[in-house]
């Protein structure tokens, strides 16, 4: 099945870095959803985005929208000790039969180095 | 609160010992879906249902059966499993209108099948 490919796919970083990662897919989707996962526990939504580039915060969090609807971006500025998790990009996908399918990236986690 | 619940949060099990993960919403949500997350490979749906009775495969079913024989429960069924399906389990929901949006997420079983 289609996949998004995350990259990077692991970063370590200091407290009170920028962060930036990014998610590309070789078909369009009409809307872009980043989830984060903390250790143990399920995705939970941060940002959504529905049209070609459009640019969104969440307080330290901004997404974007690519233009040309393959791509998307996220960025967490001065990150801090509770941003440690996994980020994850997703596109909702119609099937032929109307199931509108959540497809997931690979996942980019982050490590906060003390 | 409204949440998605699924037990066992961990299970370990031999291999052809047939299994039940359950999982359970009280939000009154007619969209169902079960994913399984794998290092380096993201969330891959395995099955989903639109409502009641209505159920169908998503990208990797081999393995797997389920059941929506009641709005609030879709439980996930290993008749046979195998070390291959050792992964973390996820179950989602949402109203079926909320097209990419308000997906709620289980806190996940981890499976061992050795």
């Amino acid at each position: 099945g289609q996949q998004l490919n995350q990259s990077p796919q692991s970063m370590f970083i200091q407290e009170g870095e920028d962060v930036s990662m990014n998610c590309t897919s070789s078909s369009i989707f009409n809307t872009w959803l980043w989830y984060k996962q903390d250790p143990g526990e399920g995705p939970v939504l941060l940002i959504a985005l529905y049209k070609a580039g459009e640019l969104t915060s969440n307080g330290r969090l901004t997404a974007q929208f690519g233009i040309t609807r393959k791509d998307s971006f996220l960025n967490i500025s001065a990150s801090i000790p509770s941003d440690v998790g996994i980020y994850f990009c997703a596109g909702p996908l119609i099937s032929n039969f109307g199931n509108e399918k959540l497809t997931f990236g690979t996942g980019t986690r982050l490590t906060i180095i003390p | 609160e409204a949440q998605v619940t699924q037990n066992p949060r961990y299970l370990i099990t031999v291999t052809g010992k047939k299994l039940t993960v359950t999982c359970s919403q009280n939000m009154n949500h007619e969209y169902m879906s079960w994913y399984r997350q794998d290092p380096g490979l993201g969330l891959r749906q395995i099955y989903y249902s639109m409502n009641v009775e209505v159920t169908d495969k998503g990208d990797v079913p081999e393995g797997y059966k389920v059941s929506r024989k009641e709005k609030r429960n879709f439980p996930l069924i290993l008749e046979s499993p195998s070390p291959n399906q050792t992964s973390l389990y996820f179950c989602a929901s949402r109203f079926l209108p909320d097209r990419g949006l308000g997906y709620t997420f289980g806190s996940g079983t981890r499976l061992t099948v050795v």
